[in-house]
C-alpha cells in the first residue's frame, strides 16, 4: 500500500522569508501523481502545486515550486517570500495514475505559522 | 476549476437523529466522489469511495450501516450519518473526480460540513 510521510508537524517562517516544506512516499508503482494541497483556517481544501510523476521538470507555481526527487520519492515544497495568507495546513498526497478513480493518499499535515 | 458544492456547512442535531449531506459537482461530471473525515488539526481520513450507480466501498472501521452513502446521478453523492452520536461529531468532507478525459489528476474538493451532534 502506497504511504505518504510529513514528518514536521509544525513549522515557522518569517514574512518574507523562504521555507519548505518536507514529505517522502512510498509506493512501487512509477506512474504516479504528487500534490500539495493547503487548508486554511476555512478548511476549504486548495490545490497548491501538482507533478506528474514522469515528468523530470520541478512544478512551480509562483512562489511555490518542488523538489521531486523520484529515485528517492521525496516531494518537498518550498515557499518562497512567505506571506501571511500563506499560513495553513499543507498536506501531501498521492495518487496512482493508472485506472480511473484511484483515491488520494494524504500525510499527516503540516501546520504553517507566517510570523510578522 | 471545476467547482464542487457541498450542503449544508454545518448542521447542529439530537442525538439519534439522522443527518444528510449533499455533494454537487456543479459543472463537471463525477462517476466517482469520496467521503471524508477531519478531526482538528489532523489529516483527512478517507471513509469510503462513492461510485455512481452502484455501491460505496467502505474503508476498514468504517460503519457502512451508520454511514449510507448514495451516489444516484454522475452529479450528487449524498451521506448520511444516521442514529448520530455525539461521537459523530466532526468535519466531514467530500471530493470528486472529472469523468472520463476530463480527469487530470487532481480531486476537486466541496468546502466541507461541520456536523455538531448534541
Amino acid at each position: 500500500a502506497q504511504t505518504v510521510t510529513q514528518s514536521q508537524p509544525e513549522m515557522s517562517v518569517q514574512e518574507a522569508e523562504t521555507v519548505t516544506l518536507s514529505c517522502t512516499y512510498d509506493t512501487s508503482e512509477s506512474d504516479y501523481y504528487l500534490f500539495w494541497y493547503k487548508q486554511p483556517p476555512s478548511r476549504q481544501m486548495i490545490l497548491v502545486i501538482r507533478q506528474e510523476a514522469y515528468k523530470q521538470q520541478n512544478a512551480t507555481e509562483n512562489r511555490f515550486s518542488v523538489n521531486f526527487q523520484k529515485a528517492a520519492k521525496s516531494f518537498s515544497l518550498k515557499i518562497s517570500d512567505s506571506q501571511l495568507g500563506d499560513a495553513a495546513m499543507y498536506f501531501c498526497a498521492y495518487r496512482r495514475r493508472v485506472e480511473y478513480g484511484n483515491k488520494l493518499v494524504f500525510g499527516a499535515g503540516t501546520i504553517l505559522r507566517v510570523k510578522s | 476549476g471545476a467547482v464542487v458544492s457541498q450542503h449544508p456547512s454545518w448542521v447542529i442535531c439530537k442525538s439519534g437523529t439522522s443527518v444528510k449531506i449533499e455533494c454537487r459537482s456543479l459543472d463537471f461530471q463525477a462517476t466517482t466522489m469520496f467521503w471524508y473525515r477531519q478531526f482538528p488539526k489532523q489529516s483527512l481520513m478517507l471513509m469510503a469511495t462513492s461510485n455512481e450507480g452502484s455501491k460505496a466501498t467502505y474503508e476498514q472501521g468504517v460503519e457502512k450501516d451508520k454511514f449510507l452513502i448514495n451516489h444516484a446521478s454522475l452529479t450528487l453523492s449524498t451521506l448520511t450519518v444516521t442514529s448520530a452520536h455525539p461521537e459523530d461529531s466532526s468535519f466531514y468532507i467530500c471530493s470528486a473526480i472529472p469523468s472520463g478525459s476530463r480527469d487530470t489528476g487532481e480531486l476537486f474538493f466541496g468546502e466541507g460540513s461541520r456536523l455538531t451532534v448534541l
